[in-house]
């Protein structure tokens, strides 16, 4: 799998919209980028994830540049639960293995 | 609430003792997934079931058995623990973890604390 990069803290206004970079400079053309995010010591939850579009659901957005060497998620309206770590990874879906790296993630600070 | 539950919550034991970690999968979902969670390793993936059969094997140590029955629940069983071994244990599920070109998302469970003396 490709290794990511992300920043290991990130601080954000609350009703401001977050954006989380993540650099992937290393993705494969049939590696997918997924998000998780992990509050205080609870289990990952499930963001979003995409290939190389643009994704939107209920809880982010996801921008991946057209060279799909990074991405970035956005949380339009961040709120004081979205404190979390959240873990960008880079994955091809393969026969058999499906388990996912973690690396450190980005720790968001949402400020009141 | 992801769908996917573990028991217990938290686990206290001591050393050299042999517990047994269980989960339950989402509804529907095949695949079961255990990771170990520690102060200075973070998040890392230990064994994956597929339908009751062994799938992919992480960096589980041989004290560490898992096995996944056929209502598809899973257990996890450490033995010969450990200072090393408290950490936190998280199950996940996904409906396939097998071929066919389809992304096939992990949902995680809420872990069991496991605490040894």
């Amino acid at each position: 799998d490709a290794k990511t990069t992300q920043p290991p803290s990130m601080d954000c206004a609350e009703g401001r919209a977050a954006n989380l970079p993540c650099n992937h400079s290393t993705i494969s053309g049939n590696e997918y980028v997924y998000w998780y995010r992990q509050i205080h010591s609870q289990g990952p939850q499930y963001i979003i994830h995409g290939l190389k579009n643009n994704e939107t659901n209920e809880m982010a957005s996801l921008i991946i540049t057209e060279d799909r060497k990074s991405s970035t998620l956005i949380l339009p309206h961040a709120t004081l639960r979205d404190t979390a770590v959240y873990y960008c990874i880079v994955r091809v879906y393969q026969t058999g293995a499906n388990n996912l790296f973690f690396g450190t993630g980005t720790r968001l600070t949402v400020i009141p | 609430d992801s769908g996917v539950t573990q028991t217990p919550k938290h686990l206290i034991t001591a050393t050299g003792q042999r517990v047994t970690l269980r989960c339950s999968p989402r509804s529907g979902d095949l695949s079961v997934y255990w990771y170990q969670q520690s102060l200075d390793q973070g998040l890392q993936f230990l064994i994956q079931y597929y339908n009751g059969e062994e799938r992919a094997k992480g960096n589980i140590l041989e004290r560490f058995s898992a096995q996944q029955f056929p209502d598809l629940h899973s257990e996890l069983n450490l033995s010969s623990l450990e200072l090393g071994d408290s950490a936190l244990y998280f199950c996940a599920s996904s409906p396939r973890g097998t071929s066919g070109g389809r992304t096939d998302t992990q949902y995680f469970g809420p872990g069991t604390r496991l605490t040894v003396l």
